[in-house]
């Protein structure tokens, strides 16, 4: 099966930086990679996604890559603002034969913006 | 758009009963919904994915006969934890995925079980 790997498990900034998350997975039939943002004792929101098709895409202040021959793929954030502070958690997901599979999700990343 | 709810959104119970939680997709149609599974400061992990009017398909190591789920409709998927012990005690999110919108998982507000 699948195995995400996420890096940094905690990542302290100073508001105004910028922040990188890196996550690598097995799979190589894996096909998209969902990152999602969770505040403390709610459900995971959907910030960005991208598609094995796609190496780059970019909303506002959060970017993803990803890099598929490596199997890697990165979320990155500029110009970080207090309410960026959160648990980030990276996904990867591939399509069986008979439709889709669940998300299997990277260990998460708190992030926390200093000030 | 693109709402997905789930109630109760705290259970407390006690060891040996059975608890129902409801996830429905409120403005749009789901043919697959998921259930996931979260221990304090860790990640989700995947339990099972149920498909509207098909059994639902568990994970390794995941009891069905324990954790009951029913995909009644396309809007519509529950998860019954029978006989709850302690080690139940969880936070047991939901998604589902847009029959039209491929891929994407839209995660429910989750529901916190306590099991005395």
């Amino acid at each position: 099966g699948e195995n995400v790997e996420q890096h940094p498990s905690t990542l302290s900034v100073q508001e105004g930086d910028s922040a990188v998350i890196k996550c690598t997975y097995s799979d190589s039939a894996s096909n998209y990679f969902p990152w999602y943002k969770q505040e403390l004792g709610k459900g995971p929101q959907l910030i960005i996604d991208i598609r094995s098709n796609v190496g780059e895409k970019k909303d506002q202040r959060i970017a993803v890559t990803l890099n598929k021959t490596a199997k890697h793929f990165s979320l990155h954030i500029t110009e970080t603002q207090p309410e960026d502070s959160a648990v980030y958690f990276c996904a990867a997901m591939g399509y069986s034969g008979g439709g889709a599979d669940g998300l299997t999700f990277g260990k998460g990343t708190h992030l926390i913006i200093q000030p | 758009g693109a709402v997905v709810s789930q109630h109760p959104s705290r259970v407390i119970c006690k060891s040996g009963t059975s608890v129902k939680i409801e996830c429905r997709s409120l403005d749009f149609q789901a043919t697959t919904m998921f259930w996931y599974r979260q221990f304090p400061k860790q990640s989700l992990m995947l339990m099972a994915t149920s498909n509207e009017g098909s059994k639902a398909t568990y994970e390794q190591g995941v009891e069905k006969d324990k954790f009951l789920i029913n995909h009644a409709s396309l809007t519509l998927s529950t998860l019954t934890v029978t006989s709850a012990h302690p080690e139940d005690s969880s936070f047991y999110i939901c998604s589902a995925e847009a029959l039209t919108g491929r891929e994407t998982q839209y995660f429910g507000p989750g529901t916190r079980l306590l099991v005395l």
